[in-house]
């Protein structure tokens, strides 16, 4: 079955960086879009990266975008995501989501990593 | 970037209830709607996808209409394992985003 396992979270102060990583099975990796989404402690969903199948772009969120970079290798079924310049408002539970096959919904995600941005 | 206002931000309801959550747009979506549900400590679930596509394995119970800008996800009998928070979402155009939830709780 699909499987989707971050790993990567921790504790990391305002101005540093974090590498997060999902392992991806039980599909075609490399057939398919992914996804990263955030929540806040006790907030609401949000949408900050996409990467195609092929890698051949990718879109960022306005609040990530220039800091945070999408990537993935299709040969190890990894998805990655790196983040500089973090702030405390990027404190949040981070997950990776599969674009579904038959539209661009999300439907397999993993069971989040969890950032915090303090000093 | 498209906003997303579902209503209300809270709901109480009893088992057996009809409920009905609303989603507004602040531009066209074709058909790039999906709706997920969140239960505490867990991660989102698929529930609709492309406005009222039921996603396979969930109940019957749940359906989604709409069109344009107005979207509503409906649960026709209202079950114990319901109370949970939804989430509308666009895939319209880059940047993707949420509604800011509806957390539906016990009367």
């Amino acid at each position: 079955q699909v499987q989707l396992v971050e790993s990567g979270g921790g504790v990391v102060q305002p101005g540093g960086s974090l590498r997060l990583s999902c392992a991806a099975s039980g599909f075609t990796f490399g057939s398919y879009g992914m996804h990263w989404v955030r929540q806040g402690p006790g907030k609401g969903l949000e949408w900050v990266a996409f990467i195609r199948y092929d890698e051949s772009n990718q879109y960022y969120a306005d609040s990530v975008r220039g800091r945070f970079t999408i990537s993935r290798d299709n040969s190890k079924n990894l998805l990655f995501l790196h983040m500089n310049s973090l702030r405390p408002e990027d404190t949040a539970v981070y997950y990776c989501a599969k674009d579904a096959w038959k539209s661009s919904s999300f439907d397999y995600w993993g069971q989040g990593t969890l950032v915090t941005v303090s000093s | 970037a498209i906003q997303l206002i579902q209503s209300p931000s809270s709901l109480s309801a009893s088992v057996r209830d009809r409920v009905t959550i609303t989603c507004r747009a602040s531009q066209g979506l074709v058909n790039a709607v999906a709706w997920y549900q969140q239960k505490p400590g867990k991660t989102p679930r698929l529930l609709i996808y492309d406005i009222y596509k039921l996603e396979s394995g969930v109940p019957s119970r749940f359906s989604g209409s709409g069109s344009g800008t107005n979207f509503t996800l409906t649960i026709s009998s209202l079950q114990p394992e319901d109370f949970a928070t939804y989430f509308c979402q666009h895939y319209y155009s880059y940047p993707y985003s949420f509604g800011q939830g509806t957390k539906l709780e016990t009367k």
